[in-house]
């Protein structure tokens, strides 16, 4: 059972690039979500999906789109990288919507635009 | 991989000591709480956690005690080992119609043989 699996795990862009993050679930979970994490800040999030079919803004979404492709896989795409886009993105899948539902984490992708 | 944490709080313990880990939460509506452990390089892990209607929990090595009043966790790791060393944080669950989870920054624990 591999959990949350989003890759790639590197990626240095040039400012003006493209690219997108991958992520898949095989925990069966209908909530989605894509976060970045920067020093000294908590974990914030950029979009979620809270199920198969729908997609909605988070606290940080300016500058990414995303794709709920199906059940298992959520993508974030940036389609034009900016410096302030260097980040660490996680990828996260949470059974459903109801509070007592603990949300897994992916390992993580390190992303540098310079 | 390290970017995450380059100015958290720190906490320094011996192995074998109990360390505790303290979370002061935002939002007195918050009914469920998690603690995360994150080592340097991976992503954050589950550890335990507790929803509102209860004040203690106890898991292997680890306990949470949740304080509504003051809107206080904290995380007691009992005999701490080297491998206990990481980043530390809280999470709650502010149920709006989203089941909105604000993390905070995190400590960082350090174990010394």
């Amino acid at each position: 059972n591999a959990g949350v699996t989003q890759t790639p795990k590197f990626q240095v862009l040039k400012t003006g690039q493209s690219m997108t993050l991958q992520c898949a679930q095989d925990m069966n979970h209908n909530s989605m979500y894509w976060y970045r994490q920067d020093p000294g800040m908590g974990l914030r999030l950029i979009y979620y999906s809270a199920s198969e079919g729908t997609t909605d803004k988070g606290e940080v979404p300016n500058g990414y789109n995303v794709s709920r492709l199906n059940k298992r896989e959520f993508s974030l795409r940036l389609e034009s990288a900016a410096p302030s886009q260097t980040s660490v993105y996680f990828c996260a899948s949470r059974k459903d919507r109801i509070s007592g539902n603990t949300i897994y984490f992916g390992e993580g992708s390190w992303l540098t635009v310079v | 991989g390290e970017s995450v944490g380059l100015h958290l709080p720190t906490l320094s313990v011996q192995e074998g000591d109990n360390s505790i880990i303290n979370c002061a939460y935002s939002n007195s509506a918050s009914d469920y709480f998690i603690w995360y452990k994150q080592e340097s390089g991976k992503g954050p892990q589950f550890i335990i956690d507790i929803r509102s209607n209860m004040d203690k929990r106890q898991g292997q090595r680890v306990t949470v005690l949740l304080n509504k009043t003051v809107k206080h966790l904290s995380l007691q790791i009992a005999a701490t080992q080297p491998g206990d060393s990481a980043v530390y944080f809280c999470a709650e669950n502010i149920p709006t119609g989203f089941q909105k989870l604000v993390f905070g920054t995190g400590t960082r624990l350090l174990v010394s043989p």
